[in-house]
């Protein structure tokens, strides 16, 4: 069973500019959630997706937003970019069984760096 | 508030010795706790998770609610144990706290 896909990998915006990401979750899992990891911060919840409704959201400000579409792929959004937005974006996916507790499974995410 | 705590930011051991990585939880309910592993260069995986109380690569933890702890053990390290962990507390709906990671290093 493939794992879940990120694209792209690696990418530089500037100052001011917006960005994509895309996720592939794994095969059957419905609920994907995304993920900032910086150096200072560490792994910070972002917001989370359930059959094309946003279920959840992190502490971040409306700059950052996402979608997923009815195959469970998702997208993440960062509008106007700022220098602090340079981090690892981890896409994660899970079966979603109910409640809390599920396992989720990552990604190997996308470098963003914004100069 | 929730959070995760791991007091160590780098850990290093011998070959063969023990190995213990430290967590503490914060949390009102009945947590729910996991550990993830990331070696070099690969992607951030489940390690175990404490619900279902198995041993993963010789490695086993223990959920302490009295001490709000639940820390990562291993009899004898080896080498190809040297990577970064995180404990994590499992909230709701993907979101899940982690704590900033132990970097454990093993020494030949």
């Amino acid at each position: 069973k493939a794992g879940v896909t990120q694209t792209p990998r690696y990418l530089i915006k500037t100052r001011g500019q917006q960005v994509t990401l895309s996720c592939s979750p794994i095969s059957g899992h419905r609920s994907v959630s995304w993920y900032q990891q910086t150096p200072g911060q560490g792994l910070q919840f972002l917001f989370e997706y359930f059959s094309e409704t946003q279920r959840n959201k992190g502490n971040f400000p409306g700059r950052f937003s996402g979608r997923q579409f009815s195959n469970s792929r998702s997208e993440m959004n960062v509008s106007t970019l700022e220098l602090g937005d340079s981090a690892l974006y981890l896409c994660a996916s899970s079966l979603d069984t109910g409640g809390s507790g599920n396992t989720i499974y990552f990604g190997e995410g996308s470098w963003l760096t914004v100069v | 508030a929730q959070r995760v705590t791991q007091p160590e930011k780098l850990l290093s051991v011998f070959k063969g010795a023990p190995v213990e990585l430290k967590c503490n939880y914060s949390y009102s309910g009945s947590p729910e706790l996991f550990w993830y592993v990331q070696y070099s260069r690969q992607r951030l995986q489940l390690l175990l998770r404490h619900i279902s109380r198995e041993s993963i690569k010789g490695f086993t933890a223990d959920l302490n609610k009295g001490e709000t702890s639940f820390h990562l053990k291993k009899p004898f390290a080896q080498e190809e144990d040297s990577a970064m962990y995180y404990c994590a507390l499992s909230l709701n709906l993907g979101d899940m706290r982690f704590g900033a990671g132990t970097r454990l290093t093993v020494k030949p």
